[in-house]
């Protein structure tokens, strides 16, 4: 089957540090570009970043405001997508999706989140 | 930033009602918009892209239309499961913008 399924997420402290991952399966997950989508609860969906794949020296892109806390990295040989979020603040509440990017352009799979609390 | 704004962001319907949701993007991004549908506590699911391509597998009662800056997406017949929040989203630069979303009510 194919599909992508997150983990990771936890009640986190204000500064904490937390790393989400994505196991993807059913699919060459080497030749997709890989995305992190969030949405705080009640919210809208926010993108956090992208990765790209191997041919592309899997360099990355991020929304501004996460630059420097949030880093997205991948591991083609575990077929699997990491988040890692440091200095948490109370607003990264949110459920975090992981989606794939089909050729370099949308999103055709999502999987189905998961819930990052960061609360004292 | 290309900002998106989408209009309205509720409705209500009937079930066979024919519904329109309007998408505006703060600049040009040629065809480069994506459609999503996400149900309470679900996933959001990939509808259209390219502004007016179906994903594989969504039935042909979702309609995508428009180019540049204005855009629509039309639902034909509302069924009972397609009472839901609808995105859209550009994917012509970074970084990738979303609109606030259109809940569709009975």
């Amino acid at each position: 089957e194919v599909q992508l399924v997150e983990s990771g997420g936890d009640l986190v402290q204000p500064g904490g540090s937390l790393r989400l991952s994505c196991a993807a399966s059913g699919f060459s997950f080497s030749d997709h570009y890989m995305d992190w989508v969030r949405q705080a609860p009640g919210k809208g969906l926010e993108w956090v970043g992208r990765i790209r794949k191997k041919g592309n020296s899997y360099t990355t892109e991020y929304a501004a405001s996460l630059k420097g806390r949030f880093t997205i990295s991948r591991d083609d040989s575990k077929n699997s997508l990491y988040l890692q979020m440091n200095s948490l603040k109370t607003e990264d509440t949110a459920v975090y999706y992981c989606a794939r990017v089909k050729g370099t352009a949308d999103f055709d799979l999502w999987g189905r989140g998961t819930l990052v609390t960061v609360s004292s | 930033d290309i900002q998106m704004t989408q209009s309205p962001s509720s409705l209500s319907a009937s079930v066979g009602d024919r519904v329109t949701i309007t998408c505006r993007a703060s600049q040009g991004i040629s065809n480069y918009l994506a459609w999503f549908q996400q149900k309470p506590g679900k996933a959001p699911k990939s509808l259209i892209y390219a502004a007016s391509s179906l994903q594989s597998g969504v039935p042909s009662k979702f309609t995508g239309s428009g180019s540049g800056t204005d855009f629509t997406l039309t639902i034909s017949s509302l069924q009972p499961e397609d009472f839901a929040t609808y995105y859209c989203q550009q994917y012509n630069s970074y970084p990738l913008t979303f609109g606030g979303g259109t809940k569709v009510e009975i």
